[in-house]
């Protein structure tokens, strides 16, 4: 069956402009993961939904950073006012349920220039 | 903050060849879960050991966890070419443990595992 699938896969934007990532997560994942991997690197958690209710953010780095489900499928991360260090591969994963194994999309490449 | 530490942070072996790669935790987990990365391509899940749990095998995979010592290991028999990659462990430390908190995986920083042909 399909994958979890991101897009775009690659992204390039200017200092200061905003940005929205999506994740469309496995059919009949329950949650869904947001992480952010540097080079190098292990992915680094972000944000996760169980349906569209957003369980912890505590690992979003700052308040530019936004992410919702609001029909509990699709997720957006939304990154406000962009900066260099932003630039990263941002992951997303999903499972049928908290505590099962996490899936993971293909990633999209943000360059901020 | 780091939950995971995989070791060695390198390795590399003959084809044919067994390879073991070790991952330290500190914090009681749920579950603990290895990945496989080509080249700064996709994560693909390889196990997921629950704590209760003490072995599991998939294929030529074996992952082993010892609770009392927060350590999990995995080995690869009969490496293959196509088995050089970057092996992440991840721990999900779970809302029962986490006070409702994070259940996303903490990662470690990754075996880069090189099979000679």
């Amino acid at each position: 069956g399909a994958g979890v699938s991101q897009s775009p896969r690659y992204k390039v934007t200017k200092r200061g402009q905003d940005v929205a990532l999506r994740c469309d997560p496995i059919s009949g994942h329950v949650s869904l993961y947001w992480y952010r991997q540097a080079l190098g690197q292990g992915p680094e958690f972000l944000t996760y939904f169980n349906y569209e209710a957003q369980q912890d953010k505590s690992g979003l780095p700052n308040d530019r950073f936004s992410a919702e489900r609001p029909e509990g499928s699709i997720s957006t991360l939304t990154i406000q006012r962009t900066e260099q260090r932003d630039s990263a591969m941002y992951r997303c994963a999903s499972s049928l349920d908290m505590g099962y194994e996490q899936y993971f999309g293909p990633g999209t490449r943000l360059t901020v220039t | 903050s780091q939950q995971g530490e995989e070791d060695p942070q390198a390795l590399s072996i003959q084809e044919g060849e067994n390879a073991t790669m070790n991952c330290s935790y500190k914090t009681s987990i749920n579950n603990l879960q290895w990945y496989r990365q080509n080249s700064g391509r996709g994560l693909v899940h390889l196990i997921l050991i629950r704590s209760n749990e003490r072995e599991k095998h998939s294929g030529r995979l074996r992952v082993t966890l010892d609770t009392s010592k927060k350590s999990s290991s995995l080995l690869i028999t009969a490496s293959r070419a196509a088995d050089t990659a970057s092996y992440f462990c991840a721990t999900d430390v779970g809302s029962m443990y986490s006070g409702g908190g994070a259940d996303g995986l903490t990662f470690g920083k990754g075996t880069h595992l090189i099979i000679q042909p």
